[in-house]
């Protein structure tokens, strides 16, 4: 089956330390594509990075990145020197294109950054 | 460049009553999605387009809920007759093919009294 665990509900992180946020993911597919979301209280939904299953580098953007282990079928988000502005639900995300093209959702985890 | 637009950003009405909810998505995006967002229920897709052509609405909830696109620049998602479980926050999403995110418009915020 197809599918995203995010198993960390919610999480706190003190400002400027980095945090990781945990994705694990499921697919017999060998091409798919890894994203990650923020949804702050405001509720929009932003794209922060993404990884393909085929790079062979992690991804970065700025202070987010992803550590890939593809054996592992993990994806997890580090984001370095947090901020207050970093509060906000992360959702993790897999696009699979055999068959029917697929975007699942995991379910979030909610990081609150403390002063 | 513009985003995903998506309107109105909030909605009430009482139930039986039609909700139409419109998405205008970025220009040269070749697949469009619709989205609902509750707590219990997280992210849901309820239907996804490409190149104006519905591909899978395994995700609609009911025969209440229709969705059309009529162009490559317009959307919409209609609940008739709408109920309070409903309420719920819809988002738009477009893409183009291959490993590309989805953007999101900001979403309705739909409630049914």
């Amino acid at each position: 089956a197809q599918k995203i665990t995010q198993t960390q509900p919610g999480m706190f992180v003190q400002e400027k330390e980095a945090v990781t946020l945990d994705c694990t993911y499921d697919t017999s597919d060998q091409s798919y594509g890894l994203f990650w979301y923020k949804q702050p209280s405001s509720g929009e939904m932003i794209f922060l990075i993404y990884q393909g299953s085929y790079d062979e580098q992690n991804a970065t953007e700025g202070r987010y990145s992803l550590n890939f282990q593809k054996a592992r079928k993990s994806a997890n988000l580090v984001i370095s020197a947090s901020q207050l502005g970093d509060s906000a639900m992360y959702f993790c995300a897999m696009k699979i294109t055999s068959g029917t093209y697929k975007y699942i959702f995991g379910t979030g985890t909610r990081l609150k950054v403390l002063a | 460049d513009a985003g995903v637009i998506q309107s109105p950003r909030h909605e009430v009405t009482e139930m039986g009553q039609e909700v139409t909810l419109r998405c205008k998505p970025i220009s040269g995006h070749d697949y469009l999605f619709w989205y609902r967002q509750t707590m219990m229920r997280g992210l849901e897709l309820l239907i996804y387009f490409n190149n104006n052509v519905p591909i899978d609405d395994s995700g609609m909830p009911e025969d209440r809920f229709s969705a059309k696109m009529p162009n490559a620049s317009f959307s919409t998602l209609k609940i008739q007759p709408s109920e309070p479980r409903d309420s719920a926050v819809y988002f738009c999403a477009s893409s183009w093919i291959g490993n590309q995110p989805q953007h999101f418009g900001d979403g309705t915020r739909l409630s049914i009294l």
